[in-house]
């Protein structure tokens, strides 16, 4: 099976922009979670997404969201971009169980 | 919410020696923990995972062991390779798709 893809790789963008982060999952899983990566906060959470579904949220302020398509890829957005943004947005996939396998992830730079 | 300590921080062995790295977790409902090896500019990869009905596992040079009681887990590598050399991550998860991480510990194997 092909394993998780991210697009784009790599943004650049300036405060004050939106920006929109796509994760296409695992064939076969229906659950994407969505993490930011930072040198100093580390691995963080943001949210989950199961059929559609928000189930689980991160404590990330509401310019954060996110959304799944029927066909289970999902898309996180992020409004009013700050220099804090900046980092590496990884998303992962899992089935029925809770292993989640992990994407390339996405840079992103905040300028 | 979760928290999950994970220490040392950075750990330095020669070629074949054993690496130990520690974690505890505050929830005694985490059910689910695996352990992900990140190398430079690469996605966060499953090495190994064990969940709270197992006290150990192993596969081939990884184990993991896990004490509910004292809310502790462990990641060891025996006879370590120049390879292994990445920074490792531990996590827990309630069940809900939503991993807290660990800080990482950054493991040097000399060669």
């Amino acid at each position: 099976k092909a394993g998780v893809t991210q697009t784009p790789r790599y943004l650049i963008k300036t405060r004050g922009q939106q920006v929109t982060l796509s994760c296409s999952p695992i064939s076969g899983h229906r659950s994407v979670s969505w993490y930011q990566q930072t040198p100093g906060q580390g691995l963080q959470f943001l949210f989950e997404y199961f059929s559609e579904t928000q189930r689980n949220k991160g404590n990330f302020p509401g310019r954060f969201s996110g959304r799944q398509f029927s066909n289970s890829r999902s898309e996180m957005n992020v409004s009013t971009l700050e220099l804090g943004d900046s980092a590496l947005y990884l998303c992962a996939s899992s089935s029925e169980v809770d292993t989640q396998y992990f994407g390339p992830g996405t840079r992103l730079t905040v300028l | 919410g979760e928290n999950v300590e994970q220490h040392p921080s950075t750990l330095s062995v020669q070629e074949g020696d054993s690496a130990v790295i520690k974690c505890t977790y505050s929830d005694s409902a985490s059910n689910y923990f695996p352990w992900y090896k990140q190398e430079l500019g690469k996605r966060p990869q499953l090495i190994i995972d064990i969940r709270s009905n197992v006290g150990e596992k192993k596969d081939q040079r990884i184990a993991v062991t896990l004490n509910k009681t004292a809310k502790h887990f462990s990641l060891h590598i025996t006879e370590t390779q120049p390879e292994d050399s990445a920074v490792y991550f531990c996590a827990a998860n309630t069940g809900r798709r939503a991993l807290t991480f660990g800080s990482g510990t950054r493991l040097q194997v000399q060669p």
